[in-house]
């Protein structure tokens, strides 16, 4: 099963909400990723975490925070975003051996974040 | 710092023809992956093919074939038998091999949006 989940598939809010994302994997991967994608763009890296610990964290504003509750989890709590956070929010996993992360990602369907 | 150049934006092809989109890369390692990735319209971005940069043997996947010049950093991805199915932007993707925080990271192209002709 190489299969990536993400919830909610679109999301429409306001600049004062309280929202989050949630990616799931069972593929017994150990690293997990958040990217944030806009239009004909490639993804950009957002977060890393590697055995549940944040392992990077590539400048992201603190209206963004990810939690990884356990292995196989990975949310995006969102609060206070501006119109410029819209975008496609894409989930990756790939294996972690010895806290490096194995070359192959599998990315989920993303969510459709639109911020009004 | 790694770069990814993918030097043609947009192509087409018409079914069951072939077609190959380029990919260069820049990089002063010696160890490292790259990879093909493909994004449909549906927006779920899928892996297509991988090589590891050790390997001189060509990454091979059914319809899906790399040309890799190491020496030349180029990474060719050839489509045979295009399908519909095919349409998708690709990704061309690189990543490099050693412990540490940085070792996570793709490094992206811009992409090439193909579209397949009935």
């Amino acid at each position: 099963d190489t299969e990536v989940t993400q919830t909610p598939k679109h999301l429409v809010m306001g600049m004062t909400n309280k929202k989050s994302l949630k990616c799931e994997q069972h593929m017994g991967h150990r690293a997990m990723y958040w990217y944030k994608q806009k239009a004909k763009k490639p993804p950009e890296l957002m977060f890393v975490y590697s055995y549940e610990k944040l392992s990077i964290n590539e400048s992201v504003p603190s209206r963004f925070s990810p939690e990884c509750p356990n292995s196989s989890l990975l949310n995006l709590h969102l609060h206070a975003l501006q119109p410029e956070d819209s975008a496609l929010y894409l989930c990756a996993s790939s294996q972690a051996w010895r806290g490096r992360a194995s070359y192959e990602q599998y990315f989920g369907p993303g969510t459709r974040l639109t911020v009004t | 710092a790694q770069t990814v150049t993918q030097s043609q934006p947009e192509m087409s092809v018409q079914e069951a023809e072939t077609v190959t989109l380029s990919c260069t890369y820049d990089t002063s390692e010696s160890n490292y992956y790259l990879f093909w990735y493909k994004q449909p319209p549906s927006r779920q971005m899928i892996l297509v093919i991988r090589q590891e940069a050790y390997k001189q043997q060509n990454a091979t996947e059914n319809r899906f074939s790399v040309n890799f010049q190491k020496a030349a950093k180029s990474f060719s991805l050839k489509i045979s038998d295009s399908q519909l199915g095919d349409t998708a932007m690709y990704f061309c993707a690189f990543m490099k091999h050693y412990s540490g925080a940085g070792s996570y990271q793709l490094t992206f192209g811009k992409g090439t949006k193909l579209s397949v002709i009935p």
